[in-house]
C-alpha cells in the first residue's frame, strides 16, 4: 500500500467550479506539501502545512493530523489551474519526502 | 526571490556513460534532495543530504548513484554508468524550514 494516496486520480471541471483534491497518508509526518506540476514539468510548491488551514488567493489547504488527511480546495476554478496537483509528506525524521501519485486536473472553459 | 537552479536542462547520453547533474540550492537552506520522475509516472525520492552527508536514500539510489556538495554551493548527482531506465526528469530541491523549493529539472535521455 502506498504511504501517500490521493483522490481523485483525474478530475475534469467546468470553469468556475469549486474543486477538492484529497490526500491521505499512513506515516508520521512533520509537514505536508501541496505541489503543482504544469505540463512543462516544473514543480511549484503551493503550501506547506503542519496543522490547520492556509489560504492563498483562490487556493485553500487544510490538514487534519489526527485523521492523517489533507485537502486542497480551488475556488472559482480557471483553465490556468489545469495541472497535476501532488501531495507530498515530510516524514518526522525530516529526511525523506514521500510523494503521492498526483491528481490531474483539467478545467474546461 | 531566491531559486534553485539546475543545469543542464536537457542531457542526452549513451548507455554506460557517466553523467553529472548539477544543482545550486538556495544558499541558507540546510536540506537538499534529489528526486526523479520517469515520463508518465509519479515523482520518486532518490536521496536527501544534510550536514554534508547522505541523510536517507531510497532503494533506487544504488551504487551507480552518488551525490556531492563539492564547494558548499553546488549539489551534484552523479550516475556512474547510465542505463536506459535512468531516462527521467531529475529534480533537485532544497528546504530551509519553508515550502520546498524545486529546480526546473534536468531531462536525462539515455540512448
Amino acid at each position: 500500500k502506498n504511504e501517500v494516496e490521493q483522490s481523485p486520480q483525474n478530475l475534469t471541471a467546468q470553469e468556475g467550479e469549486f474543486i477538492t483534491i484529497n490526500c491521505s497518508y499512513s506515516v508520521g509526518i512533520s509537514a505536508l506539501h501541496w505541489l503543482q506540476q504544469h505540463p512543462g514539468g516544473g514543480i511549484v510548491s503551493l503550501f506547506m502545512l503542519s496543522s490547520g488551514k492556509k489560504k492563498h488567493g483562490r487556493l485553500i489547504a487544510t490538514i487534519n493530523i489526527q485523521e492523517k488527511h489533507s485537502s486542497l480546495h480551488i475556488t472559482a476554478s480557471h483553465p490556468r489551474d489545469s495541472a497535476v496537483y501532488i501531495c507530498a509528506v515530510l516524514k518526522t525524521s525530516y529526511d525523506k519526502v514521500i510523494f503521492g501519485p498526483g491528481t490531474s486536473l483539467s478545467v474546461i472553459p | 526571490e531566491p531559486e534553485v537552479t539546475q543545469t543542464p536542462s536537457h542531457q542526452v547520453t549513451q548507455m554506460g556513460q557517466e553523467v553529472i547533474l548539477r544543482c545550486v540550492p538556495i544558499s541558507n537552506h540546510l536540506y537538499f534532495y534529489w528526486y526523479r520522475q520517469i515520463l508518465g509516472q509519479k515523482v520518486e525520492f532518490l536521496v536527501s543530504f544534510y550536514n554534508n552527508e547522505i541523510s536517507e536514500k531510497s532503494e533506487i539510489f544504488d551504487d551507480q548513484f552518488s551525490v556531492e556538495r563539492p564547494d558548499g554551493s553546488n549539489f551534484t548527482l552523479k550516475i556512474r554508468s547510465t542505463k536506459l531506465e535512468d531516462s527521467a526528469m531529475y529534480f533537485c530541491a532544497s528546504d530551509g524550514g519553508s515550502p520546498l523549493h524545486f529546480g526546473n529539472g534536468t531531462r536525462l535521455t539515455v540512448t
